[in-house]
């Protein structure tokens, strides 16, 4: 069975510091792979996905994540983070059955101190 | 607004009581997806449908579980005899082709 599993639960970082949050799926085949995030107060949006092509992937607001098949991973990364980043972020791989139901990671909460 | 809508957004109520949510997806979005939310855990699959069929079931959503998707449209899920362990966000998403855009959420709370 498909699964995906986060790394870091909790993570504090200050204004400006650079953040990389961990994600390894466990499927065999082809993926599909997303990071959501969840803002205080607000639902899931999508911040980058992967499908095929370039493993490098560019997100919303400066994130972006690499795909490395290899090592089954997804991580995601910003350069230099913002307070408004303070949120919790998911990473979800995409079942290839007909249902394209989503399967996430226990999530990542991310505090950045200004 | 375009995006999911989720009604109520907080449901408080006893153990055994009976509780439905209603879910609004985009309106070409021909697929619809119910979600459970722990704290501290991650999205789980509930169901899924395409337009009016229910086409998977996760072995999450027991027998006082139902949800509904009449004309394709609105998809409702139903809880009955409700538990303290029901407590969670309950998400619903919908796609057409591309992303899943999730709606709110319900939170429920049962005492």
């Amino acid at each position: 069975a498909q699964s995906v599993s986060q790394h870091n639960h909790h993570v504090i970082l200050s204004e400006a510091a650079s953040l990389e949050l961990g994600c390894n799926y466990s499927y065999g085949g082809t993926v599909n792979l997303f990071w959501y995030v969840q803002y205080p107060g607000q639902h899931l949006q999508l911040l980058l996905k992967y499908f095929s092509g370039d493993p490098l992937v560019k997100g919303i607001k400066g994130f972006e994540a690499e795909f490395i098949k290899s090592k089954f991973s997804f991580n995601l990364r910003k350069p230099s983070v913002q307070w408004s980043d303070t949120a919790e972020y998911f990473c979800a791989v995409k079942t290839m059955d007909s249902s394209y139901k989503l399967i996430f990671g226990s999530g990542t909460r991310l505090l950045v101190r200004p | 607004d375009t995006g999911v809508s989720q009604d109520p957004r907080h449901k408080i109520t006893k153990r055994g009581q009976n509780v439905t949510f209603r879910c609004d997806p985009i309106s070409e979005h021909n697929r619809l997806y119910w979600y459970r939310q722990t704290l501290g855990q991650g999205p789980e699959f509930l169901t899924y449908f395409q337009n009016e069929a229910q086409l998977e079931k996760s072995r999450l959503l027991s027998d006082r579980f139902s949800a509904e998707r009449p004309k394709g449209s609105f998809s409702t899920l139903e809880i009955q005899r409700t538990e303290q362990g029901d407590s969670a966000m309950y998400l619903c998403a919908s796609r057409s082709s591309g992303e899943q855009f999730f709606g709110p959420g319900t939170r429920l709370t049962v005492l």
